[in-house]
């Protein structure tokens, strides 16, 4: 069974200040792995999607790593904004359901 | 169309009433997921369609819970006097393929039972 962790639970940082968030996976033969973000009562919002084949993905301010064999993946935020505050969460496919890691809350202050 | 469409947005129905919810996947994509989450908890997963497949219905909570999708497109959940404890976001997602390709969520649907 997949087991999907994110540490750290909740990030607090200054406005301007670089997120790195991480998320591990148990059994390293994925698909792919996908980033969403969720604003409270929201659906979630697709952020970045790496392919297994792939090492990273980048998107404006966001980069995220994958390393199969390690089992990890690390989304970076650069320059963040009071608007990245969110809820961030790492999926992988798990048969064809997904995976959820339990997700790191992210506020930024002004 | 353009993205995952879900409705209602928000719905507030008594105990004992029956409610539906709608998805309406983005065109194409022969998968469609529901989950649900619950205030602080992370996502559920309640049932999957793949094409003409017959559906996963593993993770339904109870016999209350049902969904249907039809001509492989719009699907509907429907839970059966609802409980208290049915109060959720409940969100859908479509995908191209079961596994390769990513998954786009709709906005949720908001369900208070009072």
């Amino acid at each position: 069974k997949q087991e999907v962790t994110q540490i750290p639970a909740a990030l607090s940082v200054p406005e301007g200040e670089n997120l790195v968030l991480n998320c591990s996976f148990t059994d390293s033969a994925i698909y792919n792995l996908q980033w969403f973000r969720q604003d409270p009562g929201k659906g979630l919002t697709s952020l970045l999607l790496i392919q297994s084949s792939q090492r990273e993905q980048t998107s404006g301010r966001l980069n995220a790593s994958l390393d199969k064999s390690s089992g990890r993946s690390t989304l970076y935020i650069a320059a963040s904004q009071p608007g990245d505050s969110a809820t961030y969460l790492c999926a992988v496919p798990n048969d064809y359901k997904l995976s959820f890691g339990a997700g790191t809350t992210v506020t930024v202050r002004a | 169309g353009a993205g995952v469409s879900q409705s209602p947005s928000n719905k507030v129905t008594e105990k004992g009433k029956d409610v539906e919810l709608r998805c309406d996947p983005i065109s194409g994509h022969t998968a469609l997921y529901w989950y649900r989450q619950s205030l602080g908890q992370g996502l559920e997963f309640l049932i999957y369609f793949q094409g003409n497949s017959a559906p996963d219905k593993s993770g339904l909570p109870s016999d209350r819970f049902s969904a249907e999708r039809t001509g492989g497109s719009v699907s509907t959940l429907t839970i059966q006097r609802t409980q208290q404890e049915d109060s959720a976001v409940y969100l859908c997602a479509s995908s191209l393929v079961g596994q390769g390709g990513g998954y786009t969520f709709g906005s949720g649907t908001r369900l208070t039972v009072v």
